[in-house]
């Protein structure tokens, strides 16, 4: 089954702590992105990829790292999150110029 | 740069009503259109899409949304909903041949019996 497959779904953190949200493809998408959703703002852009080794910031890029050393996957690193990185985020794939398949989410709280 | 503007944070509507959710978008070339739907504890899904062509886009589960380039809009409109429409529906736009996809902020349809 073509998906996309984000871990953990929920997690529960404390400030500074280093963690790491993986996202995995199965479908050799070339582009992968990560999206945070928050209450009244939509979806923004994190960061995103147009091929292995090649990542470029989005809109919300502080706090924030990534790497893409295989295709299929693309994490998502916080050095030290904060608070204000509680959110819902979401990885997404896809081929150039078709729709973005999305992950079911990992809801992140930093206390 | 692109924004999408939708214009209800909050749609209640009776089951069986038609129902449309309003969606506008500001970018200076020509655009790639998106509804996407997020059920509870979900990631999005994708609705429809407007790539070109014909203005009036059918997509899954009986909704459809109309390009109009004049307006700069693209409404989503459902003529009969039900209970398992509940949900939240994202608009979107992407530059033709770019990369960047822009969301809007979201409208939460909620179906009363």
């Amino acid at each position: 089954e073509a998906q996309v497959t984000q871990n953990p779904r929920y997690l529960i953190t404390v400030t500074g702590k280093k963690l790491t949200v993986t996202c995995s493809q199965n479908m050799n998408h070339e582009y992968m992105s990560w999206y945070r959703q928050d209450p009244g703002l939509g979806l923004r852009q994190i960061y995103y990829s147009m091929n292995v080794e090649v990542t470029d910031k989005g809109d919300v890029p502080e706090g924030y790292k990534v790497s893409r050393k295989e295709k299929r996957n693309f994490p998502l690193i916080l050095e030290s999150p904060s608070p204000n990185q509680t959110s819902l985020y979401f990885c997404a794939s896809r081929w150039s110029g078709s729709p973005l398949h999305f992950g079911n989410g990992t809801r992140l709280t930093v206390t | 740069a692109q924004s999408v503007t939708q214009l209800d944070s909050q749609v209640p509507v009776f089951e069986e009503a038609p129902v449309e959710l309003r969606c506008n978008y500001s970018s200076s070339v020509s655009v790639y259109l998106f509804w996407y739907v997020q059920y509870p504890n979900q990631g999005l899904q994708l609705l429809l899409k407007y790539l070109s062509g014909s203005t009036l886009v059918k997509g899954i589960n009986g909704f459809e949304a109309e390009f109009n380039k004049s307006q700069t809009s693209f409404h989503l409109r459902k003529p009969s909903v039900h209970i398992s429409d509940t949900a939240e529906y994202f608009c979107a736009v992407s530059n033709q041949g770019a990369q960047k996809l822009v969301f809007g902020q979201g409208t939460r349809l909620t179906i009363n019996p």
